[in-house]
Formats: C-alpha cells, structure tokens, sequence
C-alpha cells in the first residue's frame, strides 16, 4: 500500500541546533513529495516540493530536503534552528490513483525549539 | 482574498445535528480537496474534486458524509446527525491540478474547527 511514515512525532532541539525530521514513503514508482508547516491556528504552507530533477531542494526559511530514492526518504533538514521554526511539519507524497493524484501526508512531527 | 477561504472558523453543535462546512477556491484552481485533521493525528484524506465531480470519495468516513461543488467554485461538506468522533478541524486545499498529475503545490484555507458536544 501506499504511504508516508514521519518518524517521531514530536523532535526537541535547542536554538541553533540542526533540524532532522525524518520522512519515509512507500510505493513501487517514486512519487512527488512535498513538506508543509502548520504553525499554530494557521493553515498549511508548502515549505518545499520535489518532482523531478536535483535530489536536492531548497525551501522557505532555510529548509531543505534531499530525496533518496534508495532508501525511500525524503527528510527534512535546517543546520540552525530558529525559535520561530516550533511548529507542525507534515511530509506528503502525491500518488498515481486510476489516472489522478491526490496528497497522501504522514501523521506530522511537532518541532519543539527550546532557547 | 486570494487564499483559499473556509467557513465557518469554528463550529460547535450538539449530537445529532447536521452541519455544513464551506469552501472557497482560489479562483482558476480546479482542484479542491477536503481533509479531516483530528487531534494528535495528521491530515486524513476525505474526497477530492476535479472540476465539480467528484472522482474519489474513498476518504468519506461514513453515509452520514457528503460533499458537493458548484462547477469550478464553491465546496460544500456535509456532516449528517452528528458524533462526538466527528469533532475535528477539516481543512480545504485548492491547486491548479495541471492535468491528471499533481505537479503543483496545495493551498490550504485554515479550516473549520467543528466540536460536537
């Protein structure tokens, strides 16, 4: 079956210090991945996508992610967090279902960000 | 505005009560998407729009659940006589869904907070 697993779901670090929040898919054709943030009472925003092209992408806010079709990943890295990052951060996957797509995400990871 | 507007912001009804959540697209965007997001868990798939049909309900919970949109507009969830696990925030995306492949990217409203009591 097709699915995204986020691995934690709630990552502590302290200001200033690298972000790793972990996402993995599952599916037989790599899809289009996708990380949105949710900060509170707020909606969801993309920070990055990828669909093709440079393993790498770079998002809002410092964010990147690297995708690794090997080890089926796509997780998500800052090298210095910033108060202002504590928020929700949901992966998603776009899958191929009978001719159309549509956004599977994984379960969230709340980052927590102590001064 | 531009983003994609849902109403109302908040909702508490009682038990057995029908509700009706609204959304609004951004304008040109022919896709629409209804997700239910419920405490502690992440987003969970109801149904999906491609203009005004609706090619996958597979994400509706129950009967009690439908939804409808007005050509490439307005979206309607529906939530008949109402239970307690229905209390959750359901969040509304919009994209350009360039042909059959998602390519673009989601624009969320910032959903409706339903509480049944």
């Amino acid at each position: 079956a097709q699915s995204v697993t986020q691995l934690g779901s709630h990552v502590s670090v302290s200001e200033g210090a690298l972000v790793l929040l972990r996402c993995n898919y599952s599916s037989s054709v790599p899809p289009y991945l996708f990380w949105y943030v949710q900060y509170p009472n707020q909606g969801l925003q993309l920070l990055l996508k990828y669909t093709t092209g440079a393993t790498l992408v770079k998002g809002i806010n410092g964010f990147e992610a690297e995708f690794k079709k090997s080890e089926t990943s796509f997780h998500l890295t800052k090298p210095s967090a910033h108060m202002s990052d504590a928020a929700e951060y949901f992966c998603a996957a776009s899958f191929m279902n009978s001719g159309y797509s549509t956004l599977t995400f994984g379960k969230g990871t709340m980052l927590l960000v102590s001064p | 505005g531009a983003g994609v507007s849902q109403s109302p912001s908040n909702k508490v009804t009682e038990k057995g009560k029908d509700v009706e959540l609204r959304c609004d697209p951004i304008s040109g965007h022919t896709a629409l998407y209804w997700y239910r997001q419920r405490l502690g868990q992440g987003l969970e798939f109801l149904i999906y729009f491609q203009g005004n049909s609706a090619p996958d309900k597979s994400g509706l919970p129950s009967d009690r659940f439908s939804a409808e949109r007005t050509g490439e507009s307005v979206s309607t969830l529906t939530i008949q006589r109402t239970q307690q696990e229905d209390s959750a925030v359901y969040l509304c995306a919009s994209s350009t869904g360039q042909g059959s492949v998602l390519s673009g990217e989601l624009f969320f409203g910032e959903g409706s907070r339903l509480t049944v009591l």
